[in-house]
């Protein structure tokens, strides 16, 4: 059975720093991972896809890494900024259509 | 132009009753999904639908039924409703079953009185 972990729950950073955000998972055999950004009272905005085959994708100043072999992966938030403050959750999907989410991270950047 | 969309977006009731959100999507996606997300914000899939046939049924009381009138549309309709049943209901589609990513509505809050 998948399950999906994110350390820390909660983080808080002053804005400029460059930050990880973790997530572990303990079936390696995944279609592809996810890295989702859920702002308070909203829905869910994917970020960025990792398939399978990748170890990483990018996107501005968010670089995702995927290690299967270990069952990790990171997000990097490079130079944050008070608007990247939200909740980043990490999806892994590891059978046809069945996507498990992790329990997030609470991001907050302090101005 | 809304690429995921629920309604309501807010929903509070009284314990008994039945109710139903509505989901649709204009992205011309072939399967849609229900998810619950809890008050520690544990987000679970609940139900898949691939071009209107069901192909995800976790673990849920009967007492959720999804129905698929056609592939642009998941409605999830919940029968005498319980007080454990209030949540965040999210409903996303993706292009197919595997390896796409998944778009997500904006979500409905149900609260259960």
């Amino acid at each position: 059975k998948q399950e999906v972990t994110q350390i820390p729950a909660a983080l808080s950073v002053p804005e400029g720093e460059n930050l990880v955000l973790n997530c572990s998972f303990t079936d390696s055999a995944i279609y592809n991972l996810q890295w989702f950004r859920q702002d308070p009272g909203k829905g869910l905005t994917s970020l960025l896809l990792i398939q399978s085959s990748q170890r990483e994708q990018t996107s501005g100043r968010l670089n995702a890494s995927l290690d299967k072999s270990s069952g990790r992966s990171t997000l990097y938030i490079a130079a944050s900024q008070p608007g990247d403050s939200a909740t980043y959750l990490c999806a892994v999907n590891s059978s046809a259509s069945k996507i498990i989410f992790g329990s997030g991270t609470r991001l907050s950047i302090r101005p | 132009d809304t690429a995921v969309s629920q309604t309501p977006k807010y929903l509070v009731t009284q314990m008994g009753n039945d109710k139903s959100i509505k989901c649709e999507q204009n992205l011309g996606h072939d399967t849609m999904y229900w998810y619950k997300q809890d008050s520690k914000k544990f987000l679970k899939i609940m139900f898949s639908y691939n071009n209107k046939e069901l192909i995800i049924n976790e673990t849920v009381p009967n007492r959720f039924s999804p129905k698929s009138p056609d592939k642009a549309h998941l409605n999830l309709h919940i029968n005498s409703l319980e007080l454990g049943d209030s949540a965040v209901y999210f409903c996303a589609s993706s292009p197919d079953r595997t390896s796409d990513t998944q778009y997500f509505g904006p979500g409905t809050r149900l609260t259960v009185l």
